[in-house]
């Protein structure tokens, strides 16, 4: 069974909208930090976003601050991804990626396989 | 924000070889830095975190070591399937996340 899968990739038109989905699964969803984190083709990883376990606090890369928002659906183990006014530039693999402490330090322990977003008109 | 700065940005090998990769951050971390491998159309995954510590799975030729604004990973032995991206990672208190630029790990 795999912990994270994304869902809702696709081409899109630059300034449309698009909804990213990850399903968690084999965990407890409620317990985590999730993020999202991107790679455009040929380039390195660029975090997106953070929702904190209870979704009080989420955070964003300049890059996307006030066109993407994150959520979360603790209930449904689900975790998303609402992209606005999409750019050519937004173009990449998104991938969702869970958060762990461990003897005092954050990092990613799990992350999805990725869903591909192309901007392009 | 803090910036992680990896070198080299590529980085040519040979099988057998002792390799080492620093990351550099803009302040200072203590030991809140993670290293991932990344291979062509995967996600990456995790090797070491807390700068030193191997995470379960990962080959003992694999190793950390740094804290404040330096570190390193070191690969003892090279082998063919080390063979990747490897990147740095950083999450300060807010769960707010800065990676490295990449170092390309290529077969001389």
């Amino acid at each position: 069974q795999v912990p994270l899968v994304e869902s809702g990739g696709g081409v899109v038109q630059p300034e449309r909208s698009l909804r990213l989905s990850c399903a968690a699964s084999g965990f407890t969803f409620k317990n985590y930090g999730m993020h999202w984190v991107r790679q455009a083709p040929g380039k390195g990883l660029e975090w997106v976003a953070v929702i904190w376990y209870d979704g009080r606090n989420k955070y964003y890369a300049d890059s996307v601050k006030g066109r993407f928002t994150v959520s979360r659906d603790n209930s449904k183990n689900m975790l998303y991804l609402q992209m606005n006014s999409l750019r050519v530039e937004d173009t990449a693999v998104y991938y969702c990626a869970r958060d762990v402490r461990v003897g005092g330090t954050n990092h990613f322990d799990c992350w999805g396989q990725g869903t591909v977003v192309t901007v392009s008109s | 924000d803090i910036q992680l700065t990896q070198s080299p940005s590529f980085l040519s090998a040979s099988v057998g070889d002792r390799v080492t990769i620093t990351c550099r951050a803009s302040q200072g971390i203590s030991s809140y830095l993670a290293w991932y491998q990344q291979k062509p159309g995967k996600a990456p995954e995790l090797l070491i975190y807390g700068a030193s510590t191997l995470q379960s799975g990962v080959p003992s030729r694999f190793s950390g070591s740094g804290s404040g604004t330096e570190f390193t990973l070191t690969i003892s032995s090279l082998q063919p399937e080390d063979f990747a991206t490897y990147y740095c990672l950083h999450l300060n208190t807010d769960l707010m996340c800065s990676f490295g630029q990449g170092t390309q790990l290529e077969i001389k």
